[in-house]
């Protein structure tokens, strides 16, 4: 199947500061999702983007976070002002318009301390 | 609001036996797709079975099928002939669309142990 990947693989913050988390999709895919996972949890939406612009998104996606695709071909997630409980791994997903399966790409593991 | 509700938090097999894990799910949709994620340590997000739910055919992908009973809402996966390998969480999620949203919703997720 299409590969994503994501960007780092592990990001080591301090409380308060700015994070940009990267994910490139092989393949040319019109869907990207954020998902995140703390540990031990269930996986849980974020946002969803569609023909550049947000399509859906979860109440846990307030102002602090935010989505662009600024070259057409990277998909970031910014968190503004890092807090502990962002702490998670983060993954992107990226499904096919003819599609209804996402795929994930393998997360960014998130600590902020 | 869709919820998907996983009641097993873990479950144990010995190798080539075979094992169910169970998914339960409430929405009011009638046409959706269900799916099986595994997640070995790595922490990827692997697919292991997609299910249409207009689709009354159960999916079925290698040694891994699915029992999907839409009136009851119920959509378990049935690992036959389990390897070491299987052992992960598996996460069941229910997806639908409206529109331009398709958020998948998961469930909390089964640790699968693979014993010799």
């Amino acid at each position: 199947e299409p590969e994503v990947t994501q960007t780092p693989s592990h990001q080591v913050t301090q409380m308060g500061q700015e994070v940009i988390l990267r994910c490139v999709p092989i393949s040319n895919h019109l869907y990207f999702y954020w998902y995140r996972q703390i540990l031990g949890q269930k996986v849980e939406f974020l946002v969803s983007f569609y023909n550049n612009e947000i399509s859906e998104k979860s109440e846990i996606f307030d102002d602090q976070f935010s989505v662009e695709r600024p070259d057409g071909s990277n998909f970031t997630l910014k968190i503004r002002s890092t807090k502990l409980e962002d702490s998670a791994m983060y993954f992107c997903a990226r499904r096919a318009l003819a599609e209804d399966t996402q795929y994930f790409g393998p997360g960014t593991r998130l600590t902020v301390l | 609001a869709q919820t998907v509700t996983q009641s097993q938090p873990e479950m144990s097999v010995q190798e080539a036996e075979t094992v169910t894990l169970s998914c339960t799910y409430d929405t009011s949709e009638s046409d959706y797709y269900l799916f099986w994620y595994k997640q070995p340590p790595s922490r990827q997000m692997i697919l292991v079975i997609r299910q249409e739910a207009y689709k009354q055919q159960n999916a079925t992908e290698n040694r891994f099928s699915v029992n999907f009973q839409k009136a009851a809402k119920s959509f378990s996966l049935k690992i036959s002939d389990s390897q070491l390998g299987d052992a992960a969480m598996y996460f069941c999620a229910f997806q639908y669309f409206a529109g331009t949203a398709s958020k998948l919703t998961f469930g909390t997720g089964t640790r699968l142990q693979v014993t010799l």
